[in-house]
């Protein structure tokens, strides 16, 4: 079983809809990632967490909420989709471990196209 | 946010061929440089995490090297195969309370037949 997992895997949706990405991991790691890819960019990061009580806002995080519900749960909003969303969205998780120095363990990611 | 540049953004090489990447990144308060594999359909990977200046790290025909003074490292794989084909991505962490990753745009690589 994979130790990252993302749903829904695909999606499609049109402007104005609200959506939930989820992701859950069973790496036991307390830091979780939202990033979202765009052809000819690298990832961006869009929202973290180093804990349970502990979000803090990334690079693009405009248009974007999040929940960590739990440990091993990330959500992220979308809370009126618009098209310039449409992207490929990773999670990822990293541990406490100073010597992974922030290491990145991926979700299978979701494509997510706002119509 | 750092400014984090790979070149060339994509390669073409023969079975076989040996080749090289660089990754650009800020070298003010670096705390650390990784380099991530993502092939077609799949999700990113990490091949290495590099700390120190002079690092080198080798994984297979695949190596990396890490210059912290002047803000480079470089990515080899050495008789290039098929099955190398994919985008490899650097990332850079600076030391500080946020540290986040601030990815490359990525190489991508494909290896001919």
């Amino acid at each position: 079983d994979a130790d990252v997992t993302q749903t829904p895997r695909n999606r499609i949706t049109k402007t104005g809809k609200r959506i939930m990405l989820e992701c859950s991991q069973t790496k036991g790691h307390d830091r979780m990632y939202w990033y979202r890819q765009d052809p000819g960019l690298g990832l961006r990061l869009i929202y973290y967490s180093f804990d349970v009580k502990d979000i803090n806002k990334g690079e693009i995080s405009d248009g974007y909420s999040v929940s960590r519900q739990a440990q091993a749960k990330f959500s992220l909003s979308l809370e009126s989709a618009i098209p310039n969303q449409t992207a490929l969205y990773f999670c990822a998780t990293s541990d406490l471990y100073r010597g992974s120095r922030d290491t990145q363990y991926f979700g299978p990611g979701t494509r997510l196209t706002v119509l | 946010i750092l400014n984090v540049e790979q070149s060339p953004q994509s390669l073409h090489v023969q079975e076989g061929d040996s080749t090289n990447f660089t990754c650009s990144f800020p070298s003010s308060n670096f705390y650390a440089l990784h380099w991530y594999r993502w092939e077609t359909a799949k999700s990113p990977e990490a091949l290495f995490v590099m700390t120190l200046n002079g690092d080198e790290k080798k994984k297979g025909r695949i190596s990396a090297t890490l210059n912290t003074k002047e803000g480079y490292s470089y990515l080899y794989i050495k008789g290039s195969q098929p099955e190398d084909s994919a985008t490899y991505l650097c990332a850079s962490i600076s030391s500080g309370s946020a540290r986040q990753l601030t990815f490359g745009s990525g190489t991508q690589l494909t290896v001919l037949p």
